[in-house]
């Protein structure tokens, strides 16, 4: 059964960058042809996607976060990355990373999901 | 980008209600439209993909329909563990979610 675990600081500085990681199990990311994902949730709102990665390095990025976003992957450790640079208060959420559905695609569905990670923007 | 708007923003219905909740895309997205259910302090949790698939072990009572800009999610039979927040999901275009609906106990 694949099982994604973000993991990361629950706290981070204004004008900081924000890192986190995504551990996948239960399969390979670089024997599957699919893309992985993270998605952001502020406190009492709503879901929005924050950028997509295959493990071949090609990625896109929601483009109202494209100009301070890096999702990276590492192979060798199963793991996906997110960085987002000089955030702000209104960059406090939880942090999904989530498996898209359909092969080779970057716009599909998402159908495994991590738990979620806190990450809150305060001095 | 594609704009996804969703309504009711909260709907009050009882055990054994038929709800609909209704989701409306900026423009078309053919059938490419997902419905997901979050649960407090929980990852949202897949429903439906495609418009109207049902995805595997998720129970009958949840069913969707449309096509275009126009979408809707069913619960024929509310059961009490259905109570929680459903948000629907374009997928043409990359990635856009509704703003949710909390389906709560009247």
């Amino acid at each position: 059964q694949l099982q994604l675990q973000e993991s990361g600081p629950g706290l981070v500085k204004p004008s900081e960058t924000l890192s986190l990681t995504c551990t996948v199990s239960g399969g390979s990311i670089s024997s599957s042809d699919y893309y992985w994902g993270w998605i952001r949730q502020p406190p009492g709102k709503g879901l929005e996607w924050i950028g997509s990665i295959h493990y071949s390095g090609s990625t896109y990025y929601n483009p109202s976060l494209k100009s301070r976003v890096t999702i990276s992957v590492d192979t060798s450790k199963n793991q996906l990355f997110l960085k987002l640079s000089s955030v702000t208060a209104t960059d406090t959420a939880v942090f999904y990373c989530a498996r898209l559905a359909t092969k080779y695609s970057y716009s599909s569905y998402f159908d495994y999901w991590g738990q979620g990670t806190l990450v809150t923007v305060s001095s | 980008d594609i704009q996804m708007t969703q309504f009711p923003s909260t709907l009050s219905a009882s055990v054994g209600d038929r709800v609909t909740i209704t989701c409306r895309a900026s423009q078309s997205i053919s059938s490419w439209l997902a419905w997901y259910q979050q649960k407090p302090g929980k990852a949202p949790k897949l429903l439906i993909y495609k418009a109207s698939s049902l995805e595997s072990g998720v129970p009958a009572r949840f069913s969707g329909s449309g096509s275009g800009t126009e979408f809707t999610l069913t619960i024929s039979s509310l059961q009490p563990d259905d109570f929680a927040t459903y948000y629907c999901q374009q997928y043409h275009s990359f990635s856009t979610f509704g703003q949710g609906t909390k389906v709560e106990i009247k």
